[in-house]
């Protein structure tokens, strides 16, 4: 069965220190995103990307990165972890106009 | 940019109870989806609605896209402690929308027996 897997499921980090968080899907989606869920904010988009080689910034970027060198994988990458930055962390993929698809999500604390 | 609100923010109400939430979005939508988050888990898909005025039910969940295609509504009828968690309306804009989604901000459904 087709899945979307990210991992890890749990980081602690340092202040100042670069994460990459990994998104792996199996569905051959051409469209992925990257989400961030906090308490009374939902679930906020940080960047998204519509095929190989394309990103797009989100409403929240600031202190992100993507890469998209293949269909499967959408790493996001914070280039200097900061404690506004620990949350919980989607990574979602879907067609064209069909339901998206979300992992199991990644907890990361900064400290 | 395309916002979307969704009211109330948290709802607890006794089993056997109705509920409802309501979404709306600052842009006129493409369609609409609504998904479900359990406690601890991941959002799910429900279902999705495109036509203005469309409504759906799965259930006893009935859903509701507006006539101008700027609002939804989600209504569960009789609630069970099944029906716990978070619900997210999900808009994709009618131009300049590409693929993505925007999210709305949640409600968060309690259910006691």
């Amino acid at each position: 069965d087709a899945e979307i897997t990210q991992s890890p499921r749990h980081k602690i980090t340092e202040t100042g220190r670069q994460v990459t968080l990994a998104c792996h899907q199996t569905w051959n989606h051409n469209n992925m995103f990257w989400y961030r869920q906090d308490l009374g904010h939902g679930l906020r988009l940080i960047h998204y990307s519509y095929g190989v080689q394309d990103t797009n910034k989100g409403e929240v970027s600031d202190g992100y990165s993507v890469s998209r060198s293949n269909t499967e994988d959408l790493p996001l990458t914070l280039e200097s972890a900061a404690s506004s930055q620990t949350s919980v962390y989607f990574c979602a993929s879907r067609g064209t106009n069909t339901e998206a698809f979300f992992g199991q999500g990644t907890r990361l604390t900064v400290v | 940019g395309q916002q979307v609100m969704q009211i109330p923010q948290y709802q607890h109400v006794q089993e056997g109870e109705d509920f409802t939430t309501y979404c709306n979005s600052s842009t006129t939508l493409s369609n609409i989806q609504w998904y479900k988050q359990r406690p601890g888990g991941h959002p799910v898909f429900l279902i999705q609605l495109v036509k203005s005025g469309e409504v759906k039910k799965q259930k006893r969940l009935t859903f509701q896209f507006g006539e101008a295609k700027k609002n939804s509504s989600l209504h569960i009828t009789a609630t069970q402690t099944t029906d716990v968690g978070t619900y997210f309306c999900a808009g994709r804009g009618l131009t300049g929308g590409g693929n993505k989604l925007t999210f709305g901000t949640g409600t968060q459904l309690k259910v006691e027996l």
